[in-house]
């Protein structure tokens, strides 16, 4: 069974760009979170998805948005790139939504250098 | 804001030595897990325990969980090279959902040959 699978793996904008990741959960999984991971804030919650539906979503500006497709596949987006925006976005895959009753599916991340 | 806070940050010993790595969180919980990530990769899932177990094994792993302090440890046995990487632990808040985990900044472990 193919794992998460986070789209580009490695990419360079430059400030006030904006960015599209995208996000294939494991065959099967419904629910999607996304998580940006820094060297000074750490694993932070951005957003979660189940069934098109945005379920929860972290302390994070307007900037950042994300939607899910029909067939669960998601993608999120970054306007008005900041320095600060540079990180590693890690998506995550859930059989079901069920409260705190499973572990998360981790991608290998899309690293984002902003210039 | 987060919950889980790792203990100590950094740990380095020998291989076959066994590595204990401790979390706090502040809310209460259904259940905490721990993770693995190494360097620049995605997090891997190592083990789970709800809120009513105490104690948990998987392997070479022992996690333990003291709802009463909030805290729970992670110990791996005879301790490998391929066992250096960054450990989280992660909670969820009670009625929240799945997707939604807090993770402490980690404990970067590393084990020399």
């Amino acid at each position: 069974k193919a794992g998460v699978t986070q789209t580009p793996r490695y990419l360079i904008k430059t400030r006030g760009q904006q960015v599209t990741l995208s996000c294939s959960p494991i065959s099967g999984h419904r629910s999607v979170s996304w998580y940006q991971q820094t060297p000074g804030q750490g694993l932070q919650f951005l957003f979660e998805y189940f069934s098109e539906t945005q379920r929860n979503k972290g302390n994070f500006p307007g900037r950042f948005s994300g939607r899910q497709f029909s067939n669960s596949r998601s993608e999120m987006n970054v306007s008005t790139l900041e320095l600060g925006d540079s990180a590693l976005y890690l998506c995550a895959s859930s059989l079901v939504p069920r409260e705190n009753t499973g572990e998360l599916f981790f991608g290998e991340g899309s690293r984002l250098t902003v210039l | 804001s987060q919950q889980g806070e790792e203990d100590p940050q950094a740990l380095s010993i020998q291989e076959g030595e066994n590595a204990t790595m401790n979390c706090s969180y502040k809310t209460s919980i259904n259940n905490l897990q721990w993770y693995r990530q190494n360097s620049g990769r995605g997090l891997v899932h190592l083990i789970l325990i709800r809120s009513n177990e105490r104690e948990k094994h998987s392997g070479r792993l022992r996690v333990t969980l003291d709802t009463s302090k909030k805290s729970s440890s992670l110990l791996i046995t005879a301790s490998r090279a391929a066992d250096t990487a960054s450990y989280f632990c992660a909670t969820g808040d009670r009625g929240s959902t799945l997707g939604r985990l807090y993770f402490g900044r980690g404990t970067q472990l590393t084990v020399w040959p």
